[in-house]
């Protein structure tokens, strides 16, 4: 089993549709958890940070965690078209910058 | 305040030559990772450096795969004797601080192996 797993399946989407990503993870160590955008032939681009259970919010992206079920999600509200972008959970235990990415989401809007 | 810069943007080796890969990191930063993102792979980590030490290369083949971040310039990633296998795109990422998870990426270097 891989220490996160994100479904790479590619996600198209209408303008202004809700967007829901999924991680889950298998190594009770981690203890911080990212989302990274990563635009086509860009380096991934840091967009949310969390290390407590629970939703964190920033505009129309919410972070969760849940620590008990060992996953994390990403919800972007109000799609636009500048969000198509492959979508990168990430997650390391303390003191340790060795991320451990998931596959990745793409993620289309489409007008 | 420029961020990560990563050069060549796109390398062409044929197999068996060198593959010399750079990073300069966000000014301020002076802890610097690799990673290599293989096609239909998710990022894979390579190895840690500061300034004149490598702190962590448990994700670094064994074999032809070195690195090193000198008191100046760039570090550097080396590929020797490349084989098809190593096409991949290698990012860089650094941080202010061993303790701060937030990494920042430069836009990755896409090596190809004819």
């Amino acid at each position: 089993q891989k220490e996160v797993e994100q479904d790479p399946g590619p996600l198209s989407v209408p303008e202004g549709a809700i967007v829901s990503l999924n991680c889950t993870y298998s190594n009770s160590a981690f203890q911080y958890f990212m989302w990274y955008r990563q635009y086509s032939r860009k380096g991934p681009e840091l967009l949310m940070y969390t290390y407590s259970s629970g939703n964190k919010e920033d505009g129309r992206f919410t972070a969760q965690l849940n620590r008990a079920s060992q996953y994390i999600s990403l919800l972007i509200r109000d799609s636009k078209l500048s969000d198509s972008a492959t979508y990168l959970c990430a997650m390391t235990d303390y003191g340790n910058n060795r991320l451990a990415f998931g596959k990745g989401n793409q993620v289309v809007v489409i007008p | 305040n420029a961020g990560v810069m990563q050069n060549p943007r796109h390398l062409v080796r044929r197999r068996g030559q060198e593959a010399r890969l750079r990073c300069s990191p966000m000014k301020g930063h002076s802890h610097v990772y690799w990673y290599r993102q293989l096609p239909e792979e998710g990022l894979k980590f390579m190895v840690y450096l500061q300034k004149e030490n490598i702190i962590d290369e448990s994700g670094m083949p064994k074999e032809r795969f070195s690195a090193e971040f000198p008191k100046e310039g760039p570090s550097i990633l080396r590929i020797q004797q490349v084989v098809r296998g190593d096409s991949a795109a290698y990012f860089c990422a650094s941080s202010p601080g061993q303790l701060d998870e937030k990494l920042f990426f430069g836009s990755g270097t896409q090596l190809s192996v004819l």
